[in-house]
Parts: C-alpha cells; sequence; structure tokens
C-alpha cells in the first residue's frame, strides 16, 4: 500500500538558521510529490511539487526541495527560516496515470520558530 | 479571485443529528475532493466527485456518509446520525481536471465539525 513517512512530528529552529524536513513514500513508482504548509485553523497551501525533470524544485517562500530516487524521499529545505514560517507542513504523493488524483499525506511536521 | 469557499467554517452537531458541509469549487474549475483530518492526524482521502458524478469514494466510511456535486450549486458532504468519532475537520479542494500531467489541487479553509 502507498504511504507517507513524516519521521519528525516536532521541530524547534531559531530564526535564521537552515531548515530541513524529513519526507519519504513508499509507493510501486515515481508518484507526484508534494508539499503543503497549513497556518492554524487555515486549509493548505501548496509549497511546490514535483512531476518530472530537475530533481531540485523550487517553490514559494524560499523553499526547495529534492526529490532522490534511491532513497524515496522528497525533503523540503530553506537556508534561513523566518518566524512566520511556525506552522505544519505536510507531505503528499499522487499516483501517476491513475483515474484519479487522489492525495496521500504523511501526517506532519508541526514546526516552531525561536526569536 | 475567490478561492474554494467552504461553509460553514464550525459546526456543532449534537449526536444523532445530520451535518451538511458544502463546498463551492474555485471558478473554472469541475472536480472535487473532500479529505478528512483527525485530531494531530494528517488529511485522509473521502471522495473525488465531477460534475454529478462520484469517481473515486474509496475513502468514505461505508455508513453514514454520502457526497454529491449537482450540476449547479455546490458539493455537499453529508454525514447522518453523527458520532463523536466523525469530530474533524473536513477540507474541500478542486481542480481543472487532467490536462497534461497531475491536476493541482487548491484547498479551501475546511469546516471544523464538533459533536457534542
Amino acid at each position: 500500500a502507498q504511504s507517507v513517512t513524516q519521521p519528525d512530528i516536532h521541530i524547534t529552529v531559531s530564526e535564521g538558521a537552515s531548515l530541513e524536513l524529513r519526507c519519504n513514500y513508499s509507493y510501486g513508482a515515481t508518484p507526484y510529490l508534494f508539499w503543503y504548509v497549513q497556518s492554524p485553523g487555515q486549509g493548505l497551501q501548496l509549497l511546490l511539487k514535483y512531476f518530472s525533470g530537475d530533481t531540485l524544485v523550487q517553490g514559494i517562500k524560499g523553499f526547495e526541495a529534492e526529490f532522490k530516487r534511491s532513497q524515496s524521499s522528497f525533503n523540503l529545505r530553506k537556508p534561513s527560516v523566518h518566524w512566520s514560517d511556525a506552522a505544519e507542513y505536510f507531505c503528499a504523493v499522487a499516483r501517476r496515470g491513475g483515474a484519479t488524483n487522489k492525495l496521500i499525506f504523511g501526517t506532519g511536521t508541526l514546526l516552531a520558530v525561536q526569536p | 479571485n475567490a478561492g474554494v469557499m467552504q461553509n460553514p467554517r464550525h459546526l456543532v452537531r449534537r449526536r444523532g443529528q445530520e451535518a451538511r458541509l458544502r463546498c463551492s469549487p474555485m471558478k473554472g474549475h469541475s472536480h472535487v475532493y473532500w479529505y478528512r483530518q483527525l485530531p494531530e492526524e494528517g488529511l485522509k482521502f473521502m471522495v473525488y466527485l465531477q460534475k454529478e458524478n462520484i469517481i473515486d469514494e474509496s475513502g468514505m466510511p461505508k455508513e453514514r456518509f454520502s457526497a454529491e456535486f449537482p450540476k449547479e450549486g455546490p458539493s455537499i458532504l453529508r454525514i447522518q446520525q453523527v458520532v463523536r468519532g466523525d469530530s474533524a475537520a473536513y477540507f474541500c479542494a478542486s481542480s481543472q481536471g487532467f490536462g497534461a500531467g497531475v491536476d493541482e489541487q487548491y484547498f479551501g479553509p475546511g469546516t471544523r465539525l464538533t459533536v457534542t
């Protein structure tokens, strides 16, 4: 069965420090890959997505993610975190060529930013 | 340029009552997805609809839950005879439909259902 693992439930970083959020997936073939951010009480906003091509993907708000096929990973990174980045981050996958584009989500990583 | 609209934002129901959650997709979008987020969990897919058709309901509980997306009007997620375990945030997402590659889904703000 397809699954997405985000091993870090909660991460705290200092403002200005670098950030890496981990995501691993289990899938029969390379899926479409996504990172979403959810602020408290809000819906989800798409940060970036990987479909094909360059394995380093640039997104909004200064985020990037790297797809590594050999590790089945799609880790999210940001070189310098801002206080406004405090939120919950979800990695998600969708099957290629399926009849639907339903997303399978990880359980999320809650990011806290210290001043 | 309205995004995906969901109402109500908060809904309180007593056990045994019915809950109706509405979702208006973005303009030009004809595909709707419903997801449920239980406390401290990620989002779980429930159902995927196109206008007047249910395409994939593999994530819907077998009883008490139903969804529709009529030709006119919003998509409705209906929960009959609610129980405490139905308390969750319900998110709707919409997309344009398949083009080259996968469709991007745009999420609404969610409806937070509390069953007392």
